[in-house]
């Protein structure tokens, strides 16, 4: 069964660090992989998405995910983050070929940036 | 360009009482699909629409809970009878029908049982 596992559920990080959230999922056909990010008392934005071609995939605000297909991972990094960074971020995966095309989400992973 | 619009984004229902939900998708789009999410967890698929019909319901609780997608106005989560456990954000998507494979989220609908 379709499963994503994200082990941390928070990550603190001072301003300026680079910062990697883990992402990995669990499924015996194709997929598509997407990160969101949440705001407090807000929806999910779209921050990047796997469908196909290159597995290293940019994103909005600076964000990029390497999809790596032997570790059925889909690790989320950014070079420097900014205190506007911190929210909730969450992984998701949705089969090619299921005929529903729902996601099937991590528990996020909340990142915190320090000043 | 409005995106996916959900009204009311705050409700509060007393144990017993009906909360109904709505969801506009974005213009053009014609997959809607429901999430919750309880308190400290991820988002759970619960249904999946195309205008008049349900797709996929696997997530839906067997009681209580029922969706609908008319060909006019919006898609409509309606839960019967609430209870505590009912209190979640509830987030609706929608996709396009030439690329399903994105959605795009609403801003929830954030119900209270008391």
């Amino acid at each position: 069964a379709q499963s994503v596992t994200q082990l941390d559920s928070q990550v603190p990080v001072f301003e300026e660090a680079p910062v990697e959230l883990r992402c990995n999922y669990s499924s015996s056909v194709s997929v598509y992989l997407f990160w969101y990010v949440q705001y407090p008392n807000q929806g999910l934005q779209l921050l990047l998405k796997y469908l196909s071609g290159s597995t290293l995939v940019k994103g909005i605000n600076g964000f990029e995910a390497e999809f790596n297909k032997s570790q059925t991972s889909f690790h989320l990094r950014k070079p420097s983050v900014h205190i506007s960074d911190t929210a909730e971020y969450f992984c998701a995966v949705s089969e090619v070929a299921s005929g529903t095309y729902k996601y099937i989400f991590g528990t996020g992973t909340r990142l915190k940036v320090l000043a | 360009n409005a995106g996916v619009m959900q009204n009311p984004r705050h409700l509060v229902r007393r144990r017993g009482q009906e909360a109904r939900l709505r969801c506009s998708p974005m213009k053009g789009h014609s997959h809607v699909y429901w999430y919750r999410q309880l308190p400290e967890e991820g988002l759970k698929f619960m249904v999946y629409l195309q205008k008049e019909n349900i797709i996929d319901e696997s997530g839906m609780p067997k009681e209580r809970f029922s969706a609908e997608f008319p060909k006019e106005g919006p898609s409509i989560l309606r839960i019967q009878q609430v209870v505590r456990g009912d209190s979640a954000a509830y987030f609706c998507a929608s996709s396009p029908p030439a690329r399903w494979e994105t959605q795009y989220f609403g801003p929830g609908t954030r119900l209270l049982v008391l």
